[in-house]
């Protein structure tokens, strides 16, 4: 099974600042018949279900400010919210679907400081 | 629109069997795969369950043999039977949606239903 591990586990960035949230994954899960990345992003808010940001590692769900991006490739990747807003407080989601079980990474909690 | 709305959660002595359902709308199952996932109290999401475009279905190590996904396309409902329960089941379980067959992401979720596992 693919593992996935993000860092921190939990982050506290002052509001308009840039928050970054890493994902790594214990094997590519770069798909190589559309040469795409098999990585989504999502926000859990307290109370909540899931939600999709982003898929195939840097394009954004229908509906999502582009405040939030995706980035990198084969084995490291990269959440970036540009300026942090006081409803962007969650937990946040890497999930690999390259290769059943589509694992999550273990969240990362993003605060206000 | 696409809804997805789960029911069975219950309390259940370890041993016991209890079956979820997830009743979908908005889209038909054989074009989407279906997928569970659930997160215990205070922990991070598990994808525990699939059931792909063709009928295939896949599950963690943890609930080989004990759990049973499946789906019944003409009432656009999939399920989850869990046999043999433990307290380490105690969890929200979530019913998602595939963004196509498989090898895709989770676009719809449900609101979850809740099992507890204890004496």
């Amino acid at each position: 099974d693919i593992v996935m591990t993000q860092s921190p586990d939990s982050l506290a960035v002052s509001l308009g600042e840039r928050a970054t949230i890493n994902c790594r994954s214990s094997q590519s899960v770069l798909y190589s018949s559309n040469n795409k990345n098999n990585l989504a992003w999502y926000q859990q808010k307290p109370g909540q279900p899931p939600k999709l940001l982003i898929y195939w590692a840097s394009t954004r769900e229908s509906g999502v400010p582009d405040r939030f991006s995706g980035s990198g490739s084969g084995t490291d990747f990269t959440l970036t919210i540009s300026s942090l807003q006081a409803e962007d407080v969650a937990v946040y989601y890497c999930q690999h679907y390259a290769s059943s079980p589509y694992t999550f990474g273990q969240g990362t909690r993003l605060e206000i400081k | 629109e696409v809804q997805l709305v789960e029911s069975g959660g219950d309390l259940i002595q370890p041993g016991g069997s209890l079956r979820l359902s997830c009743a979908a709308s908005g889209f038909s199952m054989n074009t989407n795969y279906m997928s569970w996932v659930r997160q215990a109290p205070g922990k991070g999401l598990e994808y525990v369950s699939a059931i792909y475009g063709d009928g295939t279905t896949r599950y963690i190590d943890s609930v080989k043999g004990r759990f049973t996904i499946s789906r019944d396309i003409s009432k656009n409902t999939v399920y989850l039977q869990m046999n043999s329960l433990r307290a380490e089941d105690t969890a929200v379980y979530y019913c998602a949606r595939g963004m196509r067959t498989s090898n895709a992401p989770l676009d719809y979720w449900g609101q979850g239903t809740l099992v507890t596992v204890s004496s």
